[in-house]
């Protein structure tokens, strides 16, 4: 089993919906979880840290349940320039290593 | 400022033959990564640097493929005798202190091996 699973999608939707999508990490010991966001044939970037109390950056949002060990992903009025595939990364206590899981496909269309 | 930068950009070896991947951190960044990344999958842990000590080689799949980072700057992934399962986008990030900083990758280096 893989460390971290995501729905490889892809979600396709229209400008303006709003699109969630959940990761689950297998190992409890698991510290520090990310969103990263890759575009075609590019490097991936940081979107977002995500907090045991959730957080928000603009239309974005990312949720924590440690309990069930599942991460969320919300974009709201979802962009053109939202269409990406979105990693969801974790790492352990005491381990500088990023693992990521297989990404999210997000399609946006006009 | 610039980031990490990686060269060659695209590399096509035959089989059998060796390849070498270099990667410019960011200026003063501590901890360098490698990670794997093939076709349709997310990123996989190569190794990782801190300044010119290699703490972690534990995700290098074979004795085929060394690291190095002599100066603790400029780093170089080397695989020898190339197969066709190595190819590859070859990812390197580097942070600018060791633990959870962010992380940044360069644009990757694609390997295709023939």
């Amino acid at each position: 089993r893989k460390e971290v699973e995501q729905d490889p999608g892809p979600f396709n939707v229209p400008e303006g919906a709003t699109v969630a999508f959940n990761c689950t990490y297998s190992n409890s010991a698991s510290q520090s979880f990310f969103w990263y966001r890759q575009d075609c044939r590019k490097e991936p970037k940081l979107l977002m840290s995500v907090y045991s109390s959730g957080n928000e950056d603009g239309r974005f949002t990312a949720q924590l349940n440690r309990a069930s060990q599942y991460i969320s992903l919300l974009i709201r009025d979802s962009k053109l320039s939202d269409s990406a595939t979105y990693l969801c990364v974790v790492t352990r206590s005491n381990d500088y290593k990023l693992s990521f899981g297989a990404g999210t496909t997000v399609t946006v269309r006009a | 400022g610039a980031g990490v930068s990686q060269s060659p950009r695209y590399k096509v070896a035959k089989r059998g033959q060796d390849v070498a991947l270099r990667c410019d951190p960011i200026s003063g960044h501590v901890s360098l990564f490698w990670y794997q990344q093939a076709l349709g999958q997310g990123p996989e842990f190569l190794t990782y640097f801190q300044n010119e000590a290699q703490l972690d080689k534990s995700g290098l799949p074979s004795d085929r493929f060394f690291a190095e980072r002599p100066e603790g700057s400029v780093s170089t992934l080397k695989i020898q005798r190339t197969q066709q399962e190595d190819s590859a986008v070859y990812l390197c990030a580097s942070s600018l202190v060791p633990g959870q900083d962010t992380q940044y990758f360069g644009p990757g280096t694609r390997l295709t091996v023939l």
